[in-house]
Formats: C-alpha cells, structure tokens, sequence
C-alpha cells in the first residue's frame, strides 16, 4: 500500500520569507510525486512531479521540490513567499509501474502567506 | 492549453435520488479518475477507468457507484441512490503518461 503523510496541518510564513511544506511517503518501489494546489471553491492545480532524475524538481510559480530516496521525502519549497500563494497544498504518490496507477494524497497544508 | 471540464459544478439532491455527474477528459488521454473530498479532508481516489472498463477501484466505490464512457468524450460517474454521506467535491482526472489533471469539480450536497 502507498500512503503519504504531510505532518502540518497548517504553515504560516511572512511574505518574501522562504516557505517549506513537508511531506514524506510510503511505497513499495520507486515513486513518482507530485504536488498539487487547491485554491477556495478550484479544483486541483498541478505543480510539479518528480519521475525520475535530478532530486531537485522546479515546477510553477517559482515553487521546487526536493525528492530525497532516503528519508522518503518531497519537501516542496519556495525562496520568497507571495501572499498569493495561499492556499491548500497536497503532496500525491503513486508507485511506478504495477497496478496502482491512482494517486494517493497526503491530509493537505493550509499555507498562510502574511503580508 | 487543453483541460478536463465538469458539469455540474453544483448538484443539489435528496437523499435516494440519483444522480450522474459528467466529466470531459482530455482529449488524448486514455486513462480516467474519478476522486472524491469530503470537506475539510483528503482527496480519495474512487476509480480508474482504461480502455472503457474499470482498472482499479477503492472500497468507497460500492455497488451504489458507476462509471461509463458512452461517447467518445464524456467520462460518468453514476451514484444510484445518494446518501448524506456523499455530499463531498467530486473530481474528475485524465492522464497523460505521468500526470494527471484534474477538473474543477463537482459539489454534491446530498440533502
């Protein structure tokens, strides 16, 4: 079974401060990763994936993501916090090959941009 | 650039009643989803959806739950008879060869 685990329910940081939301995963294999944004009442955006390759992803808006094998980790990140980038963010895993090809989602991080 | 669509963006129904919520994938994707998040929790994923048969699904999607491709097109889910349980986001997804995308959508409130 695949499981992802994001261990704050909410992040809180001063705009133009650099941002981290957490994640790590369970799967048996290799992983693809991804993270997607939820603005209020939208659907899921997405931001980035790690497949395979360089473990440091760049994806929109300015957001990276760090994928480490041996912490199971994809800590998505940004330098310089906007106020517009509040919003729920979810980290997904999904197994590569096999037949759980559906994605698996973390709780979700309310990140909070203050002005 | 191409996105996966969904109607209605809000379905009011009472509880018994059916209801089909319709999605348009992409237009070159082969593999469909449908995900569901109840609010305020995780995303769920209900069901996946290749070569016009069910590959996977989740212990959500029940006996009361179905999915069609009846055209070249639309992508359904089909919930017989709704319980207040139900009421939650239900998300449409298409997938290229890695990612999938997901459209806006539907707020079932079940009633």
């Amino acid at each position: 079974a695949q499981s992802v685990a994001q261990p704050e329910d909410q992040v809180n940081v001063a705009e133009g401060n650099p941002l981290t939301v957490k994640c790590t995963y369970s799967v048996s294999g290799n992983p693809y990763l991804f993270w997607y944004v939820q603005y209020p009442n939208r659907g899921l955006q997405f931001l980035l994936k790690y497949i395979t390759g360089d473990n440091l992803v760049k994806g929109s808006y300015g957001f990276e993501a760090e994928f480490n094998k041996s912490q199971t980790s994809f800590h998505l990140k940004k330098p310089s916090a906007l106020v517009s980038d509040s919003a729920l963010y979810f980290c997904a895993v999904r197994k590569v090959g096999g037949s759980a090809r559906q994605l698996t989602f973390g709780s979700g991080t309310q990140l909070t941009v203050l002005p | 650039e191409p996105e996966v669509t969904q109607t209605p963006s809000h379905q009011v129904t009472q509880m018994g009643q059916e209801v089909i919520l319709r999605c348009v994938p992409i237009s070159n994707h082969l593999y469909f989803y449908w995900y569901r998040q109840i609010l305020g929790q995780k995303v769920e994923f209900l069901v996946s959806f290749y070569n016009n048969e069910i590959s996977e699904k989740s212990e959500i999607f029940d006996d009361q739950f179905s999915v069609e491709r009846p055209d070249g097109s639309n992508f359904t889910l089909k919930i017989r008879s709704t319980k207040l349980e139900d009421s939650a986001m239900y998300f449409c997804a298409s997938r290229d060869l890695y990612e999938q995308y997901f459209g806006p959508g539907t707020r079932l409130t079940v009633t």
